[in-house]
């Protein structure tokens, strides 16, 4: 099946900082969502991604489906920016399961 | 997301028992998606449902665990005999009217087996 790999799996910043997350993914894929799981474990829509690019504030994402990959990128991160990010894609071909990344843990420091 | 319910919010259950977990989508989608979350790891998909229907449940243990959407009322999943490796959270999303949806996710039940 489908894998999908999430890096760098920790990340501690400083308040203020900016940060680039990466997901790759091995195979075609129809959906792409990313979610912030916040320090009390909700799950929160950052961007529903397939193809191109999305801002969203202090946020923004990429993805490059021929590539197979996305990028979300946090600038003047905050300490409410910490939690778990996770990238989710539905593989293209044979079902419709619905792949998470192992996540990037974020810390962000006052 | 704050549109899915789920409940009950926290579940505790004896080895043996049954739990049953309920999921209403958001007002308008008629797709729910089951996932499984256990400490410091990510969702794994478990059931992808439509009303009445079961669009892909490659995710889901082949024994002692069901889910169901029916015309009225919320969707379930059920787990029979618990036992303590079933202590997780689960979460529920729900998605539109169309297959390949955005998801959006309930608050989650975090299930203890004893």
């Amino acid at each position: 099946g489908i894998q999908v790999e999430q890096s760098p799996p920790d990340l501690i910043l400083q308040e203020g900082a900016n940060s680039t997350l990466r997901c790759n993914f091995s195979d075609s894929v129809n959906n792409l969502q990313w979610f912030h799981q916040n320090p009390w474990g909700q799950l929160i829509n950052l961007f529903y991604i397939p193809s191109g690019t999305k801002q969203n504030g202090r946020l923004s994402a990429t993805t490059v489906a021929t590539e197979r990959y996305s990028l979300l990128y946090i600038s003047s991160s905050q300490t409410t920016d910490s939690g778990v990010y996770f990238c989710a894609v539905e593989q293209g071909t044979g079902g419709f399961k619905t792949i998470f990344g192992a996540g990037t843990r974020l810390f962000v420091k006052a | 997301n704050a549109g899915v319910m789920q409940n009950p919010r926290h579940l505790v259950r004896r080895r043996g028992q049954e739990a049953r977990l309920r999921c209403s989508p958001m007002k308008g989608h008629s797709h729910v998606y089951w996932y499984r979350q256990l400490p410091e790891e990510g969702l794994k998909f478990m059931v992808y449902l439509q009303k009445e229907n079961i669009i892909d449940e490659s995710g889901m243990p082949k024994e002692r665990f069901s889910a169901e959407f029916p015309k009225e009322g919320p969707s379930i999943l059920r787990i029979q005999q618990v036992v303590r490796g079933d202590s997780a959270a689960y979460f529920c999303a729900s998605g539109g009217t169309d297959l390949r949806y955005e998801q959006y996710f309930g608050p989650g039940t975090r299930l203890t087996v004893t």
